[in-house]
């Protein structure tokens, strides 16, 4: 069975400075791994996800993440934090089922921005 | 695109009664719907499956008979607490199943008194 670990249950960093949130994985077979956003109160946002090629994936609001098979890792980096990214983060990995990606969520980092 | 909507988006009832909260598709159909339960400080975990036209999956351990889940159109599917205790006070998150990817709907907040 597929599971992800996302071993910090919290991150503080400083508004302006660089992040990276890790996230590991264990899957038999390809992963498709995601990363999203929940604020609080909220719903998901996808922020990026990975099926194949370029190991470094580009995502909506600055984030990128890069997949490492030889880690099973798939950590998400920002350069620059800003205070409104403050909110949980959920990496996970997805299993195709009936038509659609199932995914399997780790627990979550929860980020806090200093300013 | 792909917004998914959920209503209400809190609703506090009393032990005993019935809650039914709605998860809709606005601008694209989806086959499959999927419900998540998530406690504070917690991830989401998988409840069940929900197929237009058919009967729910649900994921080991939820009884199918507490929560109810019919999905009656292509945009719509309902989750319905039976018989609601504070145990079931929680964070329920649906999502709708488009080109692979799923889309998360906002979330309903249940407070069982």
């Amino acid at each position: 069975a597929q599971s992800v670990t996302q071993p910090d249950i919290h991150i503080t960093v400083s508004e302006g400075a660089s992040l990276e949130l890790r996230c590991n994985y264990s899957y038999g077979a390809t992963p498709y791994l995601f990363w999203y956003v929940q604020s609080p109160g909220q719903g998901l946002q996808l922020l990026l996800k990975y099926f194949s090629g370029d190991t470094l994936v580009q995502g909506i609001k600055g984030f990128e993440a890069e997949f490492k098979r030889s880690q099973s890792s798939f950590n998400l980096r920002k350069p620059s934090v800003h205070w409104s990214d403050a909110a949980e983060y959920f990496c996970a990995v997805g299993v195709l089922s009936g038509g659609s990606y199932i995914p399997t969520f780790g627990r979550g980092t929860s980020l806090i921005v200093h300013p | 695109g792909a917004v998914v909507s959920q209503h209400p988006s809190r609703v506090i009832c009393k032990s005993g009664t019935s809650v039914k909260i709605e998860c809709r598709s606005l601008d694209f159909q989806a086959t499959t719907m999927f419900w998540y339960r998530q406690f504070p400080k917690q991830s989401l975990m998988l409840m069940a499956t929900s197929n237009e036209g058919s009967k729910a999956t649900y994921e080991q351990g939820v009884e199918k008979d507490k929560f109810l889940i019919n999905h009656a159109s292509l945009t719509l599917s309902t989750l319905t607490v039976t018989s609601a205790h504070p145990e079931d006070s929680s964070f329920y998150i649906c999502s709708a199943s488009l080109d692979y990817e799923q889309y998360f709907g906002p979330g309903t907040r249940l407070t069982v008194t």
